[in-house]
């Protein structure tokens, strides 16, 4: 059974950088194919990717965020970790990470329960 | 603005047939696959639908996807109350060297 949570700061103030991680089991981050993807949901709106990281360390970002987004792995211990600088309060949602793998095309089949980061001062 | 086009609702009774449509351009659906997930409210996303009409083990087979040009849809047959729920499309962009981009979400209401 795959598992995800995602786990950080709950606030940040404007200007910050958020660390979040995303700690998984049921399934290892070598095995060819394998993926884990980051998405986000401000309060009432709707769905925006942020960023994907693969098994080969092939990874892409939103060309809006690019500049302030970086992902990384940790495969030895499950983990993928995003790291968004410059916050601002229109960076307020629920981030989510997600399992992927190349047999289901680019699409996210088991997500995590989502963490609510507040920007605020 | 979504990059994906979708109804901002749709509705529809027990046991009724709906459609819910998602519409791109030749950079996303025009040239790949189409996703569908469903959000229940107050829970994370569902995948429901990947590479236009297949459904991941456990989603029933009311629920089904097509894809023509560059829009898709998303149908759900015999509808039923739990189905109502944020609906939303995604898929693969090929320009700025590629990226996810997702609809803008259907909020389905069963009436």
């Amino acid at each position: 059974q795959i598992t995800l949570k995602e786990s950080g700061p709950t606030l940040v103030k404007p200007t910050q950088t958020l660390t979040l991680t995303c700690t998984f089991s049921g399934f290892s981050l070598s095995p060819s194919g394998v993926g884990v993807g980051w998405i986000r949901q401000p309060p009432g709106k709707a769905l925006e990717w942020l960023a994907f990281i693969y098994w080969n360390d092939y990874k892409r970002s939103s060309p809006s965020l690019k500049t302030r987004l970086t992902i990384t792995k940790d495969t030895s211990k499950n983990q993928v970790v995003l790291t968004m600088t410059n916050m601002d309060p229109v960076d307020t949602a629920t981030y989510y990470c997600a399992h992927t793998h190349l047999r289901v095309g680019l699409s996210f089949d088991s997500w995590g329960q989502g963490t609510l980061v507040t920007v605020s001062s | 603005q979504s990059v994906l086009t979708q109804p901002p609702s749709a509705s529809g009774t027990p046991g009724q047939r709906v459609t819910i449509s998602c519409s791109g351009s030749s950079s996303n659906i025009g040239s790949n696959t189409v996703n569908w997930y469903q959000q229940l409210p107050g829970t994370a996303p569902k995948l429901l639908i990947y590479s236009n009409n297949q459904r991941p083990s456990g989603v029933p087979d009311r629920f089904s996807g097509s894809k023509s040009g560059t829009s898709a849809s998303l149908a759900i047959s015999g509808l039923q109350s739990e189905d109502e729920a944020d609906y939303y499309c995604a898929a693969w962009d090929d320009s700025l060297n590629g990226h996810v981009v997702f609809g803008g979400g259907t909020k389905l209401t069963v009436l």
